[in-house]
């Protein structure tokens, strides 16, 4: 069973392009969380999805992020005109669908440079 | 809302030593907690969790948490480090909500 899967591993971007982060959760969840690691810093929630829905945006700033969760395909964090402060490790980690509370999985990261 | 302190930013042990990571949690129900362990540019792998029953929860790698309801703690602990533990903690609690709430974390080095 394959853990959380997240490409790219490593972005870079330039000031004002767009920044697609995809994850893969296990199979058999359907529940996916985001979240972002600033340097020294520690994990912040940014969303939560289900299928199709999201749950809690709470930690998603209200400008040029975005998070979807189609019915087929990975989990998609978009963020459009990237600046030098989104330079940052995001997180995906999902859990089995029956408790919210349940463990989350990590996957790897993705570590977005923006020049 | 919920919160997590990790009061130690930085800690050194010599290998051999014993180790106590500390963490203190602030939530109004009874919180679902965690430990994770993060390696340089790599993911967060976990440690082990408390959802209910024993206080004492015993996890992989040799590492241990103790809850403690009255002072709203689950410090980690480890009787003998290894130079392999050095890393950085964290803890972590979650709600109902789904969400989970992290500490900024505990670098630990180990000295020879």
């Amino acid at each position: 069973n394959a853990g959380v899967m997240q490409n790219p591993r490593h972005l870079v971007r330039r000031r004002g392009q767009e920044a697609r982060l995809r994850c893969s959760p296990m199979k058999g969840h359907s529940h996916v969380y985001w979240y972002r690691q600033l340097p020294e810093e520690g994990l912040k929630f940014m969303v939560y999805l289900q299928k199709e829905n999201i749950i809690d945006e709470s930690g998603m700033p209200k400008e040029r992020f975005s998070a979807e969760f189609p019915k087929e395909g990975p989990s998609i964090l978009r963020i459009q005109q990237v600046v030098r402060g989104d330079s940052a490790a995001y997180f995906c980690a999902s859990s089995p669908p029956h408790l919210s509370t349940d463990t989350q999985y990590f996957g790897p990261g993705t570590r977005l440079t923006v020049l | 809302a919920q919160s997590v302190t990790q009061p130690d930013i930085h800690i050194t042990v010599s290998e051999g030593a014993s180790l106590e990571l500390r963490c203190n949690y602030s939530y109004g129900a009874t919180p679902y907690l965690f430990w994770y362990v993060q390696s340089p540019g790599q993911g967060l792998q976990l440690l082990l969790k408390y959802f209910s029953g024993d206080t004492l929860v015993q996890g992989i790698k040799g590492f241990e948490a103790e809850f403690k309801r009255s002072q709203s703690s689950f410090n980690l602990r480890k009787p003998s480090v290894h130079w392999s533990d050095a890393a950085e903690y964290f803890c972590a609690v979650n709600t109902n909500a789904g969400k989970s709430t992290f500490g900024d974390g505990t670098t630990l080095t180990v000295k020879p």
